[in-house]
């Protein structure tokens, strides 16, 4: 069954530095998402990205991230410069983009920043 | 603007149990999508339903029940017999229908514990 794919599953990283979480979406699916989960609270949005340009960003993503399809299968997104409270699981998600189809989610990274 | 609401933040039941996890929704939209989502202690979301909001037939798969109700903007869920791999957080979660594809909203999740 095709799955959404994240790598690395758990990073620790050092307040300041650049960290780029990587998706592989599926493969026929046109419409990619980075959510964030702040450890025990609610999952939220971060940005969309469709036809190779974000189509939607919430508040959260403000210039400190980027998102980035290099290449026909990769999906990532950069945080500059991280911060303590950038810590958090970040899910990269996927739909066929048709009428609001299931997001289908990665199993996620936890990002830890210390 | 739209807003999801779990009332319950944490739920415990004995196996075998039902449990219904609730969930309120707030959109200015006619049309949307209502889902939910579970978390098991593993951390990945798993899909587990969509709904539309012409569609308020309730759903059943398995042990798994839905109730869904436009007049109180709820879409309730209702696990039958619970067991143990039951526990874990669900999110229920709401998307306004556009163009392409509105992103999620979610609510705060709850947390079910199911004891053998």
């Amino acid at each position: 069954e095709p799955e959404v794919t994240q790598t690395p599953s758990h990073q620790v990283t050092q307040m300041g530095q650049e960290v780029i979480l990587r998706c592989v979406p599926i493969s026929n699916h046109l419409y990619f998402y980075w959510y964030r989960q702040i450890l025990g609270q609610k999952v939220e949005f971060l940005v969309s990205f469709y036809n190779n340009e974000i189509s939607e960003k919430s508040e959260i993503f403000d210039d400190q991230f980027s998102v980035e399809r290099p290449d026909g299968s990769n999906f990532t997104l950069k945080i500059r410069s991280t911060k303590l409270e950038d810590s958090a699981m970040y899910f990269c998600a996927s739909s066929e983009g048709i009428l609001n189809t299931e997001a289908f989610f990665g199993q996620g990274t936890r990002l830890t920043v210390v | 603007a739209q807003k999801v609401t779990q009332a319950q933040t944490e739920i415990s039941v004995v196996e075998k149990e039902d449990v219904t996890l609730d969930c309120v929704y707030e959109t200015r939209d006619t049309t949307y999508y209502l889902f939910w989502y579970k978390q098991p202690p593993s951390g990945e979301l798993v899909f587990l339903i969509r709904r539309n909001s012409f569609d308020e037939q309730n759903e059943i798969s398995g042990r798994y029940s839905w109730n869904f109700q436009k007049s109180t903007s709820s879409f309730n869920f209702t696990i039958t017999a619970s067991q143990v791999v039951d526990s874990a957080v669900y999110f229920c979660a709401l998307s306004e229908a556009n163009s392409g594809n509105t992103p999620l909203v979610f609510g705060k999740g709850t947390r079910l514990s199911v004891i053998a």
